[in-house]
Parts: structure tokens; C-alpha cells; sequence
């Protein structure tokens, strides 16, 4: 059974940097793009990054480019996402969501529960 | 940039009934670059339907996706009380790589 679970979402001041986790687990890791999306009452779902299945190739949201991180560590079968300059507009639930093959993924075949992140002073 | 509109933003209706959903994208996208998904409060969204009109693994044959160029649609043959919920259609292409619609609720009357 493929399962994602993500962690590391906190309250954070803005301008502060975070780091969140995505433990994938029922399914060849290494063989499988993988994604962020998040979601917001507001704006509804936004994807926000992915990788590659070797991390050649990486995307991001015209938003969050220049300030996020994607990345990934196959030994560990982890996804990761590195935040700098946290924003109010950064809060959100923030999902792993694996690709439908290990380079272009046309959509989301598996997603995690989400982990909250609210950035507020 | 492609933008996704479902309609109508919420759908209030019986279980046993028919359900049509609308996505209209501002361009044309391709077949294979438009997917479905069900979301229930507090849970994760589910593939329900890719490359437009096939149902991804598990998914009940109730669940149908036709449309093509700018035009999209789901169905819900007849709805059991599981399938209230919400929805959202997802293109991929270029800028942004990937958009959602804005959902469209799935309510019971």
C-alpha cells in the first residue's frame, strides 16, 4: 500500500526558514517524480514543486521560485522542502503527492494527509 | 497561463441521482493532460480519472470523464452517499506546469 506522510509544518514567524519532510513508503521510490502541492481556503490547490526520480530536473511555482528547495534522498525514500523567507501567503496544508512516472507526471497518483504550516507573527 | 473554471461551484443533489461536472480551461489542453480528483474533509485528495477519461485503479465504474480542447466533464452516473464530497479538475502544460480548478462541492439536497 503506497503511503506518504508528511511532516515538519509549524507555526512560524515570517521571514524565518523551515524544512518539511514527505516518508514515502509501499511502492520503488527511485523510480517515481515527485511533487508539493498545497492548499489554502483562498486559493484552493496550488502545486508548488517537483523533482525528478535521480533529482536531474527540478520545477517550481513562478511563487516560489527563488525561495523554496525541492529535494530528495532516495537511500532514505524522503522528499524534502526548504523554505526560506517565509511569507503570510505561505500558509497552507502542504501535501506530498507522488508523479505517474519517474520524469513528466501528468498528474498525482498518490497523495499524503498534509502538514499545516501557518506563518504569523 | 491556463486557467481552469469548474462549474458550478456547488452541486446539490440526491443519492441515486446523475451528476455532471464542468471544467473549461482558457486554452486548449491536451487529453492526456487532464485529471480528476475527489477530496473529503480532512483527508488527502484521490485520483479518480486521468488522461481525461480513465478511471485510475480502484475507481468505481459510476465515475466517467469525456471532453476534449477546452471542454471537460465528469459524471457520477448515480451517487451514493460516499461520493459527496468535492472536486477538481488538474491540467498540465506549460505556465504554471500544473493548475487546479477552483472545485466544484458535491453537496447533499
Amino acid at each position: 500500500e503506497v503511503q506518504l506522510m508528511e511532516s515538519g509544518g509549524d507555526l512560524v514567524q515570517p521571514g524565518r526558514s523551515l524544512r518539511l519532510s514527505c516518508a514515502a513508503s509501499g511502492f520503488t521510490f527511485d523510480n517515481y517524480a515527485m511533487h508539493w502541492v498545497r492548499q489554502t481556503p483562498g486559493k484552493g490547490l496550488e502545486w508548488v514543486s517537483g523533482i525528478t526520480w535521480n533529482s536531474d530536473t527540478s520545477a517550481y511555482a513562478d511563487s516560489v521560485r527563488g525561495r523554496f528547495t525541492i529535494s530528495r534522498d532516495n537511500a532514505k525514500n524522503s522528499l524534502y522542502l526548504h523554505i526560506n523567507s517565509l511569507r503570510d501567503d505561505d500558509t497552507a496544508l502542504y501535501f506530498c503527492a507522488k508523479g505517474r512516472s519517474g520524469t513528466n507526471s501528468y498528474y498525482f497518483d498518490f497523495w499524503g494527509r498534509g502538514t499545516l504550516l501557518t506563518v504569523s507573527s | 497561463e491556463i486557467v481552469l473554471t469548474q462549474s458550478p461551484d456547488t452541486l446539490s443533489l440526491s443519492p441515486g441521482e446523475r451528476a455532471t461536472l464542468s471544467c473549461r480551461a482558457s486554452q486548449a489542453v491536451a487529453s492526456d493532460y487532464l485529471a480528476w480528483y475527489q477530496q473529503k474533509p480532512g483527508q488527502a485528495p484521490r485520483l479518480l480519472i486521468y488522461g481525461a477519461s480513465s478511471r485510475a485503479t480502484g475507481i468505481p465504474g459510476r465515475f466517467s470523464g469525456s471532453g476534449s480542447g477546452t471542454d471537460f466533464t465528469l459524471t457520477i452516473s448515480r451517487l451514493e452517499p460516499e461520493d459527496f464530497a468535492v472536486y477538481y479538475c488538474q491540467q498540465y502544460g506549460a505556465s504554471p506546469l500544473y493548475s487546479f480548478g477552483q472545485g466544484t462541492k458535491l453537496e447533499i439536497k
